[in-house]
């Protein structure tokens, strides 16, 4: 399968906790970009990180890329009950963007 | 910044009817567009690759004369889905890629519920 893996499959945490969600991939990549997904809607750009890119910031997002693990993850700092959602990370090999499996994250209030 | 639109956003259609489903990039030329599909709980997968004014490029086991994609312009890409059975109920979503922006630009998606 051309499909990246993201672990864990599901994540439950209380409000104000962190959330890490882990990709990892297997071919080499241009770059990578997780998104995130509420149920039955469409896909909400979060950040995109460059393959010669190690860490990048965005709010109370952060997300690391391990080019020789072929890995990211993305962490979420104080997380909120809106950021219950279904994660992505897409990465771009050969003009054209895979996805992983997905991490569905619910945050307990 | 780049905006694709995507049409419909929900449909309902008899079994053995064909639906179109349209993807249009707003403000931008979109060179390659790209059809996905997700069933629930799962992640995308790709199902092709269009290319304006080519042929599509289909996934491994996409079925190239059920799901009829075409890519007229450099604006707009369309995905039909023919004799539709219920298990062709999914969510389609397109993406599309500028002629010199860095990224791809994601529609909104379509609900295709076949009864």
């Amino acid at each position: 399968s051309q499909q990246g893996e993201e672990d864990p499959q599901a994540l439950s945490i209380q409000e104000g906790e962190n959330a890490t969600m882990n990709c990892s991939y297997k071919t080499s990549i241009n770059n990578l970009q997780w998104y995130r997904q509420n149920s039955g809607r469409g896909l909400v750009h979060l950040i995109l990180i460059r393959s010669n890119e190690r860490e990048k910031h965005s709010g109370r997002l952060r997300v690391t890329l391990d080019t020789s693990k072929k890995s990211s993850s993305l962490l979420i700092t104080a997380s909120r009950a809106a950021d219950t959602a279904s994660y992505f990370c897409a990465t771009e090999g050969t003009y054209k963007y895979i996805f992983g499996t997905g991490t569905r994250l619910k945050v307990l209030a | 910044g780049a905006v694709v639109s995507q049409h419909p956003s929900r449909v309902i259609c008899k079994s053995g009817t064909s639906v179109k489903i349209e993807c249009r990039s707003l403000d931008f030329q979109a060179t390659t567009m790209f059809w996905y599909r997700q069933f629930p709980k799962k992640s995308l997968m790709l199902m092709a690759t269009s290319n304006e004014g080519s042929k599509a490029t289909y996934e491994q086991g996409v079925e190239k004369d059920k799901f009829l994609i075409n890519h007229a312009s450099l604006t707009l890409s369309t995905l039909t889905v023919t004799s539709a059975h219920p298990e062709d109920s999914s969510f389609y979503i397109c993406s599309a890629r500028g002629i010199r922006l860095y990224g791809y630009t994601f529609g909104s998606g379509t609900r295709l519920t076949v009864v």
